[in-house]
């Protein structure tokens, strides 16, 4: 089993949808999670920040982590055509500072 | 914020040559990391420095890679010689500690031939 497991899609939605994006692990040393959005032949650029269980918000972006069951998520509230890219999610914890992504995940939104 | 600068963008090579790779992280960023990721695949780290020393390179296959940041801001990436195997995008991301944040560059997309 990978340490991060993370459904590759694609995902295809209409403007305006809400978009679930979503990541599982096996790590219980985890303790830093963060999503990345990567454009087409782009650098992953870090979306959001969180650190053990909770939700934050920012904007239309709300990430969740829940440790208990080993389950991250990203939601996209009124997603624009913009938001077209891969999400990667990431995580770290324990003594080695070592930052395990997950495969990514290729979202289209239709205008 | 400023963007980690890489260079070159693309780099096309035959197979048994050397290449190289050139970050410039955000200046005072303490923190740089080159990864490598293969298409379809998410990141995965080769080499992690904290100022000019490594403090992992457990994943980088020392037999062609090698890596080194002389004075603590700008690194090399070198691969010698290249395998088709190779082709990938190297990305250098930069933090100001060793859990941070981390912000990629926008990376070096190499193709073995």
């Amino acid at each position: 089993q990978k340490e991060v497991e993370q459904d590759p899609g694609p995902l295809s939605v209409p403007e305006g949808a809400i978009v679930s994006l979503n990541c599982t692990y096996s790590n219980s040393a985890f303790q830093y999670f963060m999503w990345y959005r990567q454009y087409s032949r782009k650098g992953p650029e870090l979306l959001m920040y969180t650190y053990s269980s909770g939700n934050k918000e920012d904007g239309r972006f709300t990430a969740q982590v829940d440790k208990s069951s080993k389950y991250i998520s990203l939601f996209i509230r009124d997603s624009q055509p913009s938001d077209s890219a891969t999400y990667l999610c990431a995580m770290t914890g324990g003594s080695n500072y070592k930052l395990t992504f997950g495969k990514g995940t290729l979202l289209t939104v239709n205008p | 914020e400023a963007e980690v600068a890489q260079s070159p963008r693309y780099k096309i090579t035959e197979k048994s040559q050397a290449v190289a790779f050139w970050c410039d992280p955000i200046s005072g960023r303490a923190t740089l990391y080159w990864y490598r990721q293969i298409l379809g695949q998410g990141p995965e780290l080769l080499v992690r420095f904290q100022d000019e020393s490594v403090v992992d390179d457990s994943q980088l296959p020392k037999d062609r890679f090698s890596a080194e940041r002389l004075k603590g801001v700008d690194s090399t990436l070198k691969i010698q010689p290249a395998e088709l195997g190779d082709s990938a995008m190297y990305l250098c991301a930069s933090s100001n500690e060793p859990r941070g944040e981390q912000f990629f560059g926008p990376g070096t997309r190499l193709t073995v031939l």
